[in-house]
């Protein structure tokens, strides 16, 4: 299994303002992803974290608003840029680890943009 | 039209009693499937593997036929801690997860 942390647990934030949360991965891990969960619904990826290239994103979701950093095998940030109150969600990261159908998700940063 | 589609019930049962709930699923290339349990305000975790000929995990029973395109979840014996949102999940050829948006039940003494 993997071990996931995530900084902050959660934030309050001003509009127009950005926030860069952090995951850290306990082990080496090739894939990482990150994934928002409004409000009273399911998970949607936003991108994959690739090590050393840009990030892969999701059809809605783009570089200019939630760049992502990959510097090595266990860490990534995301970067939610100048939030709305409509950002206002759950993010998880998100590894695959151990084998193809493992995977294990941080316990996600709950953001609340006023 | 959602790529993985759930009721979202609540199922509301005593303890002991079975329940079960369906998912379907648009992508008929999708290779994995999965059920994920989530408790309030927590991060999902993998319950269980569905394989095409059905698997068992204790009182969890799970189907999956693929002509039907469809996936189900069978608890047995419900215990108050199975209370939860129970995540039908998809993955296609690229390691991609497709989330429905959760059955919750509730198991109540």
């Amino acid at each position: 299994s993997a071990v996931i942390s995530q900084k902050p647990s959660r934030d309050i934030c001003q509009r127009g303002t950005s926030l860069t949360i952090q995951c850290q991965v306990d082990s080496q891990v090739t894939m990482m992803f990150w994934y928002r969960q409004q409000p009273g619904q399911s998970l949607t990826l936003i991108a994959t974290a690739n090590q050393g290239s840009e990030a892969t994103y999701e059809s809605g979701f783009v570089i200019d608003k939630f760049p992502i950093s990959r510097p090595n095998l266990t860490f990534s940030t995301l970067t939610v840029s100048n939030m709305s109150p409509e950002d206002s969600s759950i993010y998880l990261c998100s590894v695959l680890a151990g084998g193809p159908n493992e995977q294990f998700f941080g316990p996600g940063t709950r953001l609340t943009v006023l | 039209r959602k790529e993985v589609e759930q009721d979202p019930g609540p199922f509301n049962v005593p303890e002991g009693a079975t329940v079960a709930f369906n998912c379907t699923y648009s992508n008929s290339a999708s290779q994995s499937f999965f059920w994920y349990r989530q408790d309030c305000r927590k991060e999902p975790k993998l319950l269980m593997s569905v394989y095409s000929s059905g698997n068992e995990d204790g009182r969890f029973t799970a189907q999956l036929n693929r002509a039907s395109q469809y996936i189900s979840l069978l608890i047995r014996d419900s215990k108050l801690s199975d209370s939860a949102t129970y995540l039908c999940v998809v993955r296609g050829t690229d390691y991609k997860l497709s989330f429905g948006a959760g059955t919750t039940v509730t198991v109540r003494a």
